[in-house]
């Protein structure tokens, strides 16, 4: 079936901009996660939604960052007034409780 | 809180050599645990888990074994081969309500020919 997709698959903005990247879940998966991979360092985590519950923001490095998700469909993850730092991969992947969590190929976010 | 630390790389060994990646957590409660690989250039994969105290896990001539008592859950290989450059992570899973995966920062492996 269908794995975790994520879109754009790179993305090239300028300071200051503000950026969305999108993922779209495996069907019927419940949970949904945000890391963050600066190059050749570990993942780090950012956000996390589980069903209808309040999601688990405490990663989020700013206030620059947020995340949306609707139900258990679609997520965005939108960095406001891009910084250079922010430069990294965003990996998402979803899960179903008792399964174990698909990852999506990323979105390579470059800003310049 | 709730931590996965893995030893730092990147790690150089020669083709047929014995891998060992050490992985240690810290956890409330009775986590499963994971190990991914990232090849270059690719995403994230699961390379081998493991659910409860004293599983093995194994995949690819890959091992790990669940060891509650020393918090550990080291990443083996008998005979790495040039193909197994990656960089692996090592994750924890809390199978409670938060449900929250916790990564270590990955230990980068090159394998000479």
């Amino acid at each position: 079936g269908a794995g975790v997709s994520q879109s754009p698959s790179n993305k090239v903005t300028e300071k200051g901009k503000d950026v969305e990247l999108r993922c779209d879940p495996i069907s019927g998966h419940t949970a949904l996660y945000w890391y963050r991979q600066r190059l050749g360092q570990g993942l780090e985590f950012l956000i996390y939604f589980q069903g209808n519950s309040a999601p688990d923001k405490s990663g989020l490095p700013s206030d620059r960052f947020s995340a949306e998700r609707t139900g258990e469909s679609v997520s965005t993850l939108t960095i406001q007034r891009t910084q250079q730092e922010d430069s990294a991969v965003y990996l998402c992947a979803s899960s179903q409780f008792g399964t174990d969590p698909s990852f999506g190929p990323g979105t390579r976010l470059t800003v310049l | 809180g709730d931590s996965v630390t893995q030893m730092e790389g990147p790690v150089t060994l020669s083709e047929e050599a014995f891998l060992t990646i050490n992985c240690t957590y810290t956890a409330t409660g009775y986590p499963s645990l994971f190990w991914y690989v990232q090849y270059p250039g690719e995403g994230l994969q699961l390379l081998l888990k493991a659910t409860k105290a004293d599983d093995k896990g194994s995949n690819k001539g890959f091992e790990a074994t669940y060891r509650k008592e020393t918090t550990s859950f080291h990443l083996e290989k008998g005979s790495v081969q040039v193909s197994d450059s990656a960089v692996y992570f090592c994750a924890l899973r809390l199978m409670n309500r938060d449900d929250k995966i916790i990564f270590g920062k990955g230990t980068r492996l090159h394998i000479l020919p």
